[in-house]
């Protein structure tokens, strides 16, 4: 057990406009979940750590305005690219971590998202 | 600040050859440990990871890693790799009761025939 699920998996949109991505937890309970940046070449930037019903804790340097974060389930989270532009384009990863063993990340294949 | 040092940006190794890739930290404390692959265009998957105990840590597809706490350092190993092990590795850390991950910059293995 321990999957976790993305959709979309590619995602192409015109500057300005809005892109959500879901994370899902399939088979258990995801008690926070991470948003996470990764661009070409380059390691993982954590964006944002959410707790079920909480509101997201953003790194420092990620705009909250832009990147909204929404946990409203224990198996659902979402993360909307709000007025997007070029450099916005990214792959974008989820993970998530249940309950009674948050330090292990459960990792979702990745959204790669492209704005024209 | 805490941080996480993977050496070398890109390895090649020889399919059958050995295989070690570097990590180094820098906390105060013995960190959770963690060694991630990631195939193009894909997510991560875990390899292994160490949280206390026996500092010599088996994975799946035959890798392992060594905890030296003297070094800082969580080595990854195979003693004999396949074609199929071309990839990223991305070495990671946790530290204290907070579940945020902090990752190295990534190892790009290829594998010659």
């Amino acid at each position: 057990g321990a999957v976790v699920s993305q959709h979309p998996s590619r995602v192409i949109c015109k500057s300005g406009t809005s892109v959500k991505i879901e994370c899902r937890s399939l088979d258990f309970q995801a008690t926070t979940m991470f948003w996470y940046r990764q661009f070409p070449k380059k390691s993982l930037m954590l964006m944002a750590t959410s707790n079920e019903g909480s509101k997201a804790t953003y790194e420092q340097g990620v705009e909250k305005d832009k990147f909204l974060i929404n946990h409203a389930s224990l198996t659902l989270s979402t993360l909307t690219v709000t007025s997007a532009h070029p450099e916005d384009s990214s792959f974008y990863i989820c993970s998530a971590s249940k309950r009674d063993s948050l330090t292990l990340q459960f990792f979702g294949p990745g959204t790669r998202l492209t704005v024209l | 600040a805490q941080s996480v040092t993977q050496p070398d940006i890109h390895i090649t190794v020889s399919e059958g050859a050995s295989l070690e890739l570097r990590c180094n930290y820098s906390y105060g404390a013995t960190p959770y440990l963690f060694w991630y692959v990631q195939s193009p265009g894909q997510g991560l998957q875990l390899l292994l990871k160490y949280f206390s105990g026996d500092t010599l840590v088996q994975g799946i597809k035959g890798f392992e890693a060594e905890f030296k706490r003297s070094q800082s350092s969580f080595n990854l190993r195979k003693p004999s790799v396949h074609w199929s092990d071309a990839a990223e590795y991305f070495c990671a850390v946790g530290f204290g009761t907070a579940s945020k991950l902090t990752f190295g910059t990534g190892t790009r293995l290829q594998v010659t025939l």
